[in-house]
Formats: C-alpha cells, structure tokens, sequence
C-alpha cells in the first residue's frame, strides 16, 4: 500500500515562529502537493512539486516556502506562523501526470497558531 | 463564482435510499474529474473516476455532462458505512501541468 507519513499529527505555535512541516512518500511518486483544509472552504493547494528540486505554486502560497530535496520528502515550512494559518494541513503524491493521477493524501497536521 | 461547486448538505437519508450530488465546475477545459470520500477526521481517499461515457463501480454511478458542467454521484441502497463527506474533484485545464481543484464536498448522513 501507498504511505503517505506526517511527521506531527497536532502541532500548538506562536505567532511569530518558524514551523517545519515534514512528509514522506515510499512509493518513488513524481508529484507531492500540500493543501491546506478549511470548513467551508474546502482542500486548497498551496504548493507542489513534479521533481526534486522543483517546486511550483498553488492557490494561496502567500506565507508558505517548501523544499524537496529528495525525492520521497517534501517540506512545508511557515517562516513567521500567524493565527490564519491555524488549519489542517493534508500532504499527498501521485504518479505520472499532476493532474490525472489517483492523489494518496497523509493523515494531516492540525497546525494551532496562538 | 468558485471554480468547483457542490451543495454542503448535509444530506440526510435512511438506510436503503438512492441519494444524488451533483457537482459544477467553471473550467470547459477541464479533462479529467473524480470523486473522492473523506470519512470524519481522516484523509481524503479516491473513490472513483468520472469518465466522459458515464461509470459504475457497485453501488456507486459518476456521469459527466460536458455541455453544462456538472458531474453527478449516485448512491444506490445507501448504507450507515457511506456516511462521509463526497468531494468533487476536478482538473484545472488541459495542460499535463495543471492542478486539481477541490470542493468543498456534499456531507452524507445515513440513518437507520
């Protein structure tokens, strides 16, 4: 089966500080994308990537960095954390073409900014 | 006007009943479509594809109606086990570059 770990299911911040957002995939899938979950909002993409080293950006980046430098991790990394970046954060991946491709999401990060 | 729209609900049927959603997306150069479950508290999981001849996967029917932009999922003899919330998913073009967009996703409570 396809796994998909986050590193921190809960996490609690304060505004102001530095939060590293890890995911792992063991399936050599080209493609990983964080989304951030909101109520009535619903999945918004705020980054991905097709390769190492590559990184493209989504709906609302604004706020957010990433980093892949091998190819099964990709980090999320919020430079200053803010009260509106409380949310659930979901990481997935998939194989072949970004937009066709059956997603595998993680379990989430439910991310509390103070 | 979001770019994929679906009725919240919740949606709420007993045991045994045929339940619709339907979903509209604003892109007429979307290709590719899926519906995807995500059960309370848990990640979101592939359900099916929607393909443009229509498909059924047991209880489950997607169709596709390019012409006014919807998709639909039918839910046949629900069951409690199909309460979840239904996301409608979507590609953002036609390029192999472009991403899938998400609803907001139709909740489906199943009584007994």
């Amino acid at each position: 089966d396809v796994k998909v770990t986050q590193s921190s299911r809960y996490l609690v911040k304060r505004t102001g500080e530095k939060v590293f957002l890890e995911c792992v995939q063991d399936m050599d899938h080209e493609n990983m994308f964080w989304y951030r979950q909101d109520p009535g909002l619903g999945l918004r993409l705020i980054y991905f990537s097709y390769d190492v080293k590559m990184k493209e950006k989504g709906d609302i980046p604004e706020g957010y960095s990433v980093s892949r430098e091998k190819k099964e991790r990709f980090s999320l990394i919020l430079e200053s954390a803010s009260t509106n970046q409380t949310s659930m954060y979901l990481c997935a991946s998939s194989a072949g073409t970004a937009n066709t491709g059956e997603l595998f999401f993680g379990e989430g990060s439910r991310l509390t900014v103070l | 006007r979001k770019e994929v729209e679906q009725d919240p609900g919740p949606f709420n049927v007993p045991e045994g009943a045929t339940v619709a959603f339907n979903c509209t997306y604003s892109n007429s150069a979307s290709q590719s479509f899926f519906w995807y479950r995500q059960d309370c508290r848990k990640e979101p999981k592939l359900l099916m594809s929607v393909y443009s001849s229509g498909n059924e996967d047991g209880r489950f029917t997607a169709q596709l109606n390019r012409a006014s932009q919807y998709i639909s999922l039918l839910i046949r003899d629900s069951k409690l086990s199909d309460s979840a919330t239904y996301l409608c998913v979507v590609n953002g073009g036609s390029s192999n570059t472009g991403k899938l967009i998400f609803g907001q996703g139709t909740t489906l409570q199943v009584k007994p």
